[in-house]
């Protein structure tokens, strides 16, 4: 049973930078793709990004591009979100996810997420 | 990359069922079969109960279920219980390793 784990609550200044972790456990790591996904307070589900571990290639949301890197440490079994200029909009709950995939005869093709991380509440406040 | 379109809201009795619609356009819903839903209780991690449109995870009770419809996915619970009572999310691939969320929904058991 593979399970996310994320690191710690964060208090960051405007302008700053945050970076999140997530470890996996019970699985094999490189196998999948992780993204990550954010939840402003009384705000939905918003996707950020992913990384593709084994080629270590990730892509983003148009709105985080240039904002947001997201890595995976294949010898760690864990995959990072960077963000930087923290603004006060930034404060959020973010969630790492294993995406799930489908395969047909030809290829596989990235589609769920699941499991999930518990969260990690970034707050940025001055 | 617009937010897919949920109802805000949807209600029903306890036994009853409800349908929950996500519409995007053809280059996300309407252009793959990749759209999962989530169901999310304030303060813990989204579940998934759909993936690929219809199917559903072991342990995820059969009352769920998924279907779409060109641009428009649908999420149906059906003998509704008030432990349904929460915020459901749709999500699609939305082509070149991107992904889209649904606005959101909250069902409500009268």
């Amino acid at each position: 049973q593979v399970q996310l784990v994320q690191s710690g609550a964060e208090v960051k200044k405007p302008g700053s930078s945050v970076k999140v972790s997530c470890k996996a456990s019970g699985g094999t790591f490189s196998d999948h793709t992780f993204t990550w996904v954010r939840q402003a307070p009384g705000q939905g589900l918003e996707w950020m990004g992913r990384v593709i571990p084994i080629f270590g290639k990730a892509s983003y949301a148009q709105k985080f591009q240039g904002r947001v890197t997201i890595t995976a440490d294949e010898s760690t079994s864990t995959a990072y979100m960077e963000l930087n200029s923290l603004r006060s909009e930034d404060t959020a709950v973010y969630y790492c996810a294993r995406v799930g995939f489908y395969c047909t005869s030809t290829s596989c093709y990235d589609s769920w997420f699941d499991p999930w991380g518990q969260g990690t509440l970034v707050t940025v406040s001055s | 990359q617009s937010a897919l379109t949920q109802p805000r809201s949807v209600s029903g009795s306890p036994g009853q069922s409800v349908t929950i619609s996500c519409t995007g356009t053809s280059s996300d819903v309407g252009g793959y079969d990749s759209v999962s839903w989530y169901q999310h209780h304030p303060g813990q991690a989204p579940k998934l109960m759909i993936f690929d449109v219809s199917k559903r995870p072991s342990g995820v009770p059969d009352r769920f279920s998924g279907s779409k419809s060109g641009n428009t996915a649908s999420l149906t619970i059906s003998g509704l219980q008030a432990e349904d009572e929460t915020d459901y999310y749709c999500c699609s691939y939305a082509g070149t390793y991107t992904w889209v969320f649904g606005t959101g929904t909250k069902v409500a058991v009268l």
